[in-house]
């Protein structure tokens, strides 16, 4: 079963850093979401795209975030110059035509900024 | 704006008894509701969903009912098992390929 994978698992930076994460989405999901989990929070909606196109941003994704789907299949997040406030569970969705009512989601990239 | 609000946890249950978990919701439109569950170390998977008023959604012993006039979309499960212990989030369709979630409820049973 080749569900959402999401690389690392675990990362820790010090302040200051430049961190990037990686999604690989189930095959054929053309639709990608990156969410974003503080703790004792719901997820929080990032950003989507629909192939390699990006088609909403969340007001939550400061100009040091850059998500980035280049050839439709996996997707990066990078944070730059990272700061304590970011330290959250970084999460990442795929769909099929459904959209969100069909969401599927891999374990998440924990970050901790020290 | 939309916004999900979930009883608080955790929610300590003995195996076999009855589960209600509240959710409620505002929003403009008419979104589609979810419930997503997290077992501990695995991702957020679809539990139900339903996309209009009056439906009821269901799966794995599972119900709940949308409802427009109360904005509510409660969990039910009329027997519990060990194996439900896990976080469970109420979710609605916010705009545009976005879903809102609340908080998060933690569900923990005993045996």
């Amino acid at each position: 079963d080749t569900g959402v994978s999401q690389n690392p698992r675990h990362k820790i930076t010090k302040r200051g850093q430049n961190v990037t994460f990686r999604c690989d989405p189930i095959s054929e999901h053309n639709r990608l979401y990156w969410y974003r989990q503080t703790l004792g929070q719901g997820p929080e909606f990032l950003t989507y795209f629909q192939n390699e196109a990006q088609l909403e941003k969340s007001r939550l994704l400061s100009d040091r975030f850059s998500a980035e789907r280049p050839k439709g299949s996996f997707s990066t997040l990078e944070i730059q110059r990272t700061e304590q406030g970011d330290s959250a569970m970084y999460l990442c969705a795929s769909s099929p035509d459904e959209g969100v009512e069909k969401l599927f989601f891999g374990s998440g990239t924990q970050l901790s900024v020290l | 704006g939309n916004s999900v609000t979930q009883m608080e946890g955790p929610v300590t249950l003995s195996e076999e008894a009855f589960l209600t978990i509240n959710c409620t919701y505002t929003a403009t439109g008419y979104p589609s509701l979810f419930w997503y569950v997290q077992y501990p170390g695995e991702g957020l998977q679809l539990l139900l969903k339903a996309t209009k008023a009056d439906d009821k959604g269901s799966n794995k012993g599972f119900e709940a009912t949308y409802r427009k006039e109360t904005t509510s979309f409660h969990l039910e499960k009329g027997s519990v098992q060990v194996s439900d212990s896990a976080v469970y989030f109420c979710a609605l369709s916010g705009g545009f390929q976005k879903l809102v979630f609340g908080t998060g409820t933690r569900l923990l049973v005993s045996p």
